[in-house]
C-alpha cells in the first residue's frame, strides 16, 4: 500500500526564521511525483511544490524548496525566510506516473508568528 | 486562465434534503477529481473521471451519493439523501495528463453542514 507520513503535527516559528517540513512515504514503484500543497485557513489547497522522483536536483520554488531523498523515500521542505502568510496546513503528497491517485500525509499545522 | 470553480462555496442543509455539488475544471484538462475532507479521515478520493468517463469511483462511501459529468467543462457531486456525517469539504480537482506531471490543481471547496 501506498502511504505518506508527516511526523510533525503542528510547528510554530518567528517570522524571518527557517522552517523545515518533514515527509516519508512508501511505495515500491520507482516512477511517481511528490507534491506539498499548502491550505491556509481560506481552505483552498494551493500548490506550493513538486519534484519528479526521476530527478535528482531538488526542486526550488522562490523561498520553497525541497530536500528529496529517494532512497531513504523522504521528500522535506523547506520554506526559507518565513513570512506571517505562511501560517497554513502544510500536506504532502505523492502519485505514482499513471495512476492519478493523489496520495496524501495527514498534515502539518505551521504558525509564522510576528 | 482560470483556476477550478466550485459553487457554492458554502451550503448549509437539513437531514434528508438533497444537495448537489458543481465544478468547472480548468479548461483542457482531461482529468476530473472529486475529494472530501474531514478532521477524522483527511483527504479521500471519492470519485474521478477522464473525459467526462468515470474511471473509478471506489471511494464514493454509499449509494447515497452519486457524480456525473455531462461534458468537459461541468461536473456534479450528488447527495441524496444527506445526513449529518456527510459535513465535510468538498474538492474539486483537475488535471491535464499529456503535462506528463500528474499535477492536480484544487478547487476553492465547498464547506457543506447538514444538520
Amino acid at each position: 500500500a501506498q502511504t505518506v507520513t508527516q511526523s510533525q503535527p503542528e510547528m510554530s516559528v518567528q517570522e524571518a526564521e527557517t522552517v523545515t517540513l518533514s515527509c516519508t512515504y512508501d511505495t515500491s514503484e520507482n516512477n511517481y511525483y511528490l507534491f506539498w500543497y499548502k491550505q491556509p485557513p481560506s481552505r483552498q489547497m494551493i500548490l506550493v511544490i513538486r519534484q519528479e522522483a526521476y530527478k535528482q536536483q531538488n526542486a526550488t520554488e522562490n523561498r520553497f524548496s525541497v530536500n528529496f531523498q529517494k532512497a531513504a523515500k523522504s521528500f522535506s521542505l523547506k520554506i526559507s525566510d518565513s513570512q506571517l502568510g505562511d501560517t497554513a496546513m502544510y500536506f504532502c503528497a505523492f502519485i505514482i506516473q499513471g495512476a492519478q491517485k493523489l496520495v496524501f500525509g495527514q498534515g502539518t499545522r505551521l504558525t509564522i508568528n510576528p | 486562465d482560470a483556476g477550478v470553480i466550485q459553487s457554492p462555496r458554502h451550503e448549509v442543509t437539513e437531514m434528508g434534503q438533497e444537495v448537489t455539488l458543481r465544478c468547472k475544471p480548468i479548461s483542457g484538462h482531461d482529468y476530473l477529481f472529486w475529494y472530501r475532507q474531514t478532521m477524522m479521515r483527511g483527504l479521500e478520493l471519492l470519485i474521478y473521471f477522464n473525459n467526462n468517463v468515470p474511471i473509478d469511483d471506489s471511494g464514493m462511501p454509499e449509494d447515497r451519493f452519486s457524480a456525473k459529468m455531462p461534458n468537459a467543462s461541468f461536473s456534479t457531486l450528488k447527495i441524496q439523501p444527506s445526513e449529518p456525517r456527510d459535513s465535510a469539504v468538498y474538492f474539486c480537482a483537475s488535471s491535464f495528463y499529456r503535462a506528463s506531471t500528474d499535477t492536480q490543481y484544487f478547487g476553492p471547496g465547498t464547506r457543506l453542514t447538514v444538520l
